[in-house]
């Protein structure tokens, strides 16, 4: 199975940086989600690693160590709408249609 | 260009009832997922179609659930002899396929047992 841990919860500045991170024990491992998801709202995609390293999209990274069984989601430049709940899965290998969700991070944006 | 929808937005009902719930993925996903999110809680995958057929079942949380899809497109969750910890927000999502690995989510149905 899948154990995903990430922080409950974590307040930033606007216009700051902020570092959300994951760490993950699998018995497999095909690649890592980010969602974000607006209070009473579904989630939407940010990113997804399968392979080590950062991928860069506009405000948004993600980094991804295998080897670490770790992940993180960067955020720079934060903005009040960026208030959300974010959420780490993994994507299970045998089973390319099953991913696991940690809780999410709850980030609260302040001015 | 619609997305994915879902029905009801809303539903409650009393312990012991049975209950549907549909999804329309997006036109052209042969993928579709199911899953439960409790209040502040992540999400609990329960099943995943890919075209018609169902390859894993083990996220079912007991046999009172079934979900079944026809044509690949609309599926439907169901819910036998509902219990109070049925209660969450059941989300669908598809995709263009399971090799695919952006999924596009509906609004889900925000399920009260009472």
């Amino acid at each position: 199975g899948q154990n995903i841990d990430q922080p409950t919860e974590m307040t930033a500045t606007e216009g700051a940086i902020v570092q959300i991170n994951c760490t993950y024990q699998t018995s497999g491992f095909n690649g890592l989600f980010w969602y974000q998801q607006h209070a009473g709202e579904a989630p939407t995609f940010l990113s997804y690693n399968v392979l080590d390293g950062l991928e860069e999209k506009g405000r948004f990274s993600s980094f991804l160590s295998r080897s670490k069984g770790y992940s993180y989601l960067l955020l720079k430049e934060l903005q009040m709408k960026d208030s959300a709940s974010y959420l780490c899965a993994v994507r299970d290998k045998g089973n390319a249609g099953k991913s696991t969700f940690g809780d999410g991070t709850t980030l609260t944006v302040k001015p | 260009g619609a997305g994915v929808s879902q029905s009801p937005s809303n539903k409650v009902t009393e312990k012991g009832k049975d209950v549907e719930l549909r999804c329309d993925p997006i036109s052209g996903h042969t993928a579709l997922y199911w899953y439960r999110q409790s209040l502040g809680q992540g999400l609990e995958f329960l099943i995943y179609f890919q075209g018609n057929s169902a390859p894993d079942k083990s996220g079912l949380p007991s046999d009172r659930f079934s979900a079944e899809r026809t044509g690949g497109s609309v599926s439907t969750l169901t819910i036998q002899r509902t219990q109070q910890e049925d209660s969450a927000v059941y989300l669908c999502a598809s995709s263009a396929g399971t090799k695919s690995y952006e999924q596009y989510f509906g609004p889900g149905t925000r399920l009260t047992v009472t």
